[in-house]
């Protein structure tokens, strides 16, 4: 069962925008945490920002902010005052339980190809 | 600039061949990754190594053999590879495996291509 969902394909945003990219996950483990990652057609993955299960508030860095709700299972970025540098694949991701095993996999959504136009 | 180091960055080989992939870095981190993604998908887990042992291995075929002669490196190493082998090839490292709350950093990976 696929466990993060992503459900855009793709955006097209207007420069200067906000955008929020869609991210629903599935676990039972009461620990676990949420990530995001920045992929531009260069190749490197870029680590955008993290909420864990436990965390009270929503996680923010800089122009990108978490919204998220536990109780839907949501982790949705949000982008404000987009730029075209934001042009690139955007992937949620999780990691479940604090074992040793089990905490090392990263688990990732397919992923949403956001383009900004100028 | 990322802080997790891949060479090469592009890499054209025979199916005979034999190559290596290096990844290196300089953070202290004592896991170490290898993904591999192909265009448009996201990328998939192949071997997890922690304090320089392996500890994860997908089931990813004997033809690629993985190495950490130390806790800053990790290797690939690739022999007679098959053309749907040709990707992106992603390493990535974290802090120890316990806890959830720790990213992993990437490297800008190298693009494998098989003739």
């Amino acid at each position: 069962a696929q466990k993060i969902t992503q459900t855009q394909p793709g955006m097209f945003v207007q420069e200067k925008e906000a955008v929020t990219l869609d991210c629903t996950y599935d676990t039972s483990d009461p620990s676990y945490g949420l990530f995001w990652y920045k992929q531009p057609s260069s190749g490197e993955m870029i680590f955008l920002i993290y909420q864990g299960s436990y965390d009270q508030q929503n996680a923010t860095e800089g122009r990108y902010s978490l919204n998220f709700q536990k109780a839907r299972k949501s982790a949705n970025l949000v982008i404000s005052a987009s730029q075209l540098g934001d042009s690139a694949m955007y992937f949620c991701a999780m990691r479940e339980g604090s074992g040793y095993s089990s905490a090392s996999k990263i688990i990732f959504g397919s992923g949403t190809r956001l383009s900004i136009r100028p | 600039d990322t802080e997790v180091t891949q060479t090469p960055k592009h890499l054209v080989m025979g199916m005979t061949n034999k190559k290596s992939l290096k990844c290196e870095q300089h953070m202290g981190h004592r896991a170490m990754y290898w993904y591999k993604q192909k265009a448009k998908k996201p990328p998939e887990l192949m071997f997890v190594y922690s304090y320089e042992k392996l500890s994860i291995n997908e089931s990813v075929p004997s033809r690629f053999s993985p190495e950490c002669p130390n806790s800053s490196l990790l290797n690939l190493h690739l022999h007679a590879l098959q053309p749907e082998d040709s990707a992106l090839y992603l390493c990535a490292s974290s802090l120890p495996l316990t806890g959830v709350n720790q990213p992993q950093h990437f490297g800008d990976g190298t693009r494998l291509s098989i003739l």
